[in-house]
């Protein structure tokens, strides 16, 4: 059974970079079949994709956040990660990983991690 | 960016009887190469992650039970429940994966 860990800070100040880590166990991060994707939740809202990673390090993001986002794999350590730089309070969010499959959507998911951006 | 757009934005549906959520996408995603719609359905409830229910638009995937179904093809898509149960009462989202970026409808929330 395939499992998902966010971690990282709950609060992050404005105009610095918010870094979390999705651990991935019971499965390899390197499966070629999956692809890894960072999706937030402001409070209250829906659903808003960051961006996903593939086997061999493509990445796609959100034109929206992409000048701010960056996602990187860790393959030693079988965990993804997730970048946000120059935050403001508009990035207070449940961030969730998830972990899709070729050609379906995401069927594995994060418990979720509140990050606000707050003085 | 492919717009999804959800109807209606909630339901109250008495139990036992059927709820109909629609999904329309700005544009299509049928992929006619596999004869496929990139279409994905969540549920979603408070305090938990969304869990995919239905791939390609109609696949269920494992353990979801068969009363929920989905129908639909290029651009309008339809999420069924056929017999409400109390544990329905959730969040339903549908969700593009045709192209990137990634999107997602509003959100339709199911009551009781």
């Amino acid at each position: 059974q395939l499992q998902l860990q966010e971690s990282g800070p709950g609060l992050v100040k404005p105009s610095e970079t918010l870094s979390l880590t999705c651990t991935v166990s019971g499965g390899s991060i390197s499966n070629s079949n999956y692809y890894w994707g960072w999706i937030r939740q402001p409070p209250g809202k829906g659903l808003e994709w960051i961006g996903n990673i593939y086997f061999g390090g493509t990445t796609y993001y959100n034109p929206s956040l992409k000048s701010r986002v960056t996602i990187s794999v860790d393959t030693s350590k079988n965990e993804f990660s997730l970048r946000l730089s120059s935050v403001t309070a508009a990035d207070t969010a449940v961030y969730y990983c998830a972990k899709g499959a070729t050609g379906v959507g995401y069927g594995d998911w994060g418990q979720g991690t509140l990050v606000t951006v707050s003085s | 960016d492919i717009v999804m757009t959800q109807s209606p934005d909630s339901l109250a549906v008495s139990l036992g009887e059927r709820a109909t959520i629609n999904c329309k996408s700005s544009q299509t995603v049928f992929y006619s190469s596999n004869n496929k719609n990139y279409l994905a359905w969540y549920q979603q409830k408070p305090g938990q992650p969304p869990k995919l229910l239905l791939n390609w638009a109609s696949t269920r995937e494992s353990g979801v039970p068969d009363r929920f179904s989905g129908s639909g093809s290029g651009t309008d898509f339809t999420l069924t429940i056929s017999s409400l149960q109390a544990e329905d009462v959730a969040v339903y989202y549908c969700q593009q994966y045709y192209t990137t970026p990634v999107t997602f409808g509003q959100g339709t929330r199911l009551e009781i």
